[in-house]
């Protein structure tokens, strides 16, 4: 198993440009998470599905930042319009269902916003 | 709310001496607690699920539900252990929203 796959690695956008994270959970893990990492905040969960469903958005700071699961195999988390302050390291991670299963995360993307 | 909470940003200590990395929580519910840690720009790994009990790269933590806490121990630093370290805490509905601490730098001197 390749492990959840998160492209691009790094991006560097300027201001005001629309930016798309990729997400692709491993096989059979039936949650999906988003999560933003920064000095200042630490690791804040953005948004949540379930069988491809939206659980919880509480954490999306924004209308500028939206999340869509199409497929249980792919995830994206969309930018529009990027600001500077949005510039962080943003990680994916999915889990199977039960108690004894723990989250895998992906190797994150370094969003960089000139 | 439900919250965990590391007291400390940052921990130095000698190669061989005692780590002990805080973690409190609050959660009103069963709490399911985990570590993880990243290494220098590398993903997050699991280190320790509580309900395993197991012992991972030396690291062991026991869940202190009177005291709220999850405090990870190692007898012996190693060099190796240099990392960001991560208390986290399973809350919300089939307690599968992961919430985490703000981590602890833990830097092992030679």
């Amino acid at each position: 198993d390749a492990g959840v796959i998160q492209s691009p690695r790094h991006e560097v956008t300027e201001m005001g440009q629309e930016v798309t994270l990729r997400c692709k959970p491993i096989s059979g893990h039936d949650y999906l998470f988003w999560y933003r990492q920064t000095m200042m905040r630490g690791l804040e969960l953005l948004i949540y599905f379930n069988n491809n469903v939206p659980i919880d958005d509480s954490g999306m700071p924004e209308d500028r930042f939206s999340a869509k699961m199409p497929n249980a195999s792919f995830s994206t988390l969309k930018i529009q319009p990027s600001e500077p302050r949005d510039s962080a390291v943003y990680f994916c991670a999915s889990r199977r269902t039960g108690l004894h299963y723990g989250y895998t995360f992906g190797s994150g993307t370094r969003l960089t916003v000139v | 709310a439900q919250r965990v909470t590391q007291p400390e940003k940052l921990l130095s200590v000698f190669k061989g001496a005692p780590v002990e990395l805080k973690c409190n929580y609050s959660y009103s519910g069963s709490p399911e607690l985990f570590w993880y840690v990243q290494y220098s720009r590398q993903r997050l790994q699991l280190l320790l699920r509580h309900i395993s009990r197991e012992s991972i790269k030396g690291f062991t933590a026991d869940l202190n539900k009177g005291e709220t806490s999850f405090h990870l121990k190692k007898p012996f630093a190693q060099e190796e252990d240099s990392a960001m370290y991560y208390c986290a805490l399973t809350v919300g509905p089939g307690a599968q929203k992961l919430v985490f601490g703000q981590g602890t730098r833990l830097t092992i001197n030679p």
